[in-house]
């Protein structure tokens, strides 16, 4: 079946740049997703690329898509600490539910 | 902006109660899910739905089920609790081409 593997910790200084990797093995699938989720809370859609596209850029979130290694990519420019949290790839093919990596803990340290 | 509600935060229940967890979305989506969320496990699929009255087993249904009568309500029902159900519950709705909005979970806790 579908598989989504991150790594599971990321240690950054705050103003640094944080990026949080992703691979997946659906070569279907459509959409890929960034979610964050805060202590205690549920997950909020941080950003999401169509696979037809290499890269996105929203304010300071870039998103890089290497469909050929199934690669996806966040970068989190000037993290602050309130960047802090788990991130989680997800990733879905036409009308299939969304497959979810374990997630990477975010730390940023002052 | 799609709001999913769950209407519990946290949850304590003893072992051999029914549970019910309510999730509500105020988008008129068909497609709604339950995740659970375990340290080292990520999310887990219980359940999702397509459309009312339709249901469909996830990855993990054992012990638990769903009722889907109306398309804003899907519930999660754990008909006889055990403390290895003990986790975070997520409720999700789709929103098409946008991915899944969650509500903010109920972390239930059962003793």
């Amino acid at each position: 079946g579908e598989d989504v593997e991150q790594s599971l910790f990321l240690s950054v200084r705050e103003g640094d740049s944080s990026v949080i990797n992703c691979t997946y093995t659906d070569s279907s699938s459509t959409y890929l997703y960034w979610y964050k989720q805060e202590p205690g809370a549920g997950l909020q859609l941080l950003t999401y690329i169509f696979s037809n596209m290499d890269m996105k850029q929203d304010q300071r979130l870039t998103v890089l898509l290497n469909k050929k290694d199934k690669h996806l990519s966040l970068r989190i420019a000037d993290t602050q600490t309130g960047d802090s949290a788990i991130y989680f790839c997800a990733e879905i093919s036409g009308y299939s539910t969304l497959t979810f990596g374990k997630g990477t803990m975010l730390l940023v340290s002052p | 902006d799609v709001k999913v509600t769950q209407s519990s935060r946290y949850l304590v229940k003893r072992t051999g109660e029914k549970v019910f967890l309510e999730c509500v979305q105020d988008m008129d989506h068909e497609n709604m899910f339950w995740y659970r969320q375990d340290p080292g496990l990520g999310l887990r699929l219980i359940y999702f739905s397509y459309d009312v009255k339709m249901k469909e087993k996830g990855d993990i249904p054992e012990g638990y089920s769903v009722s889907r009568e109306k398309k804003e309500r899907f519930s999660l029902i754990l008909e006889s609790a055990s403390t290895n159900q003990t986790s975070m519950y997520l409720c999700a709705s789709r929103v098409p081409g946008l991915g899944y909005t969650f509500g903010s979970g109920t972390r239930l806790t059962v003793v």
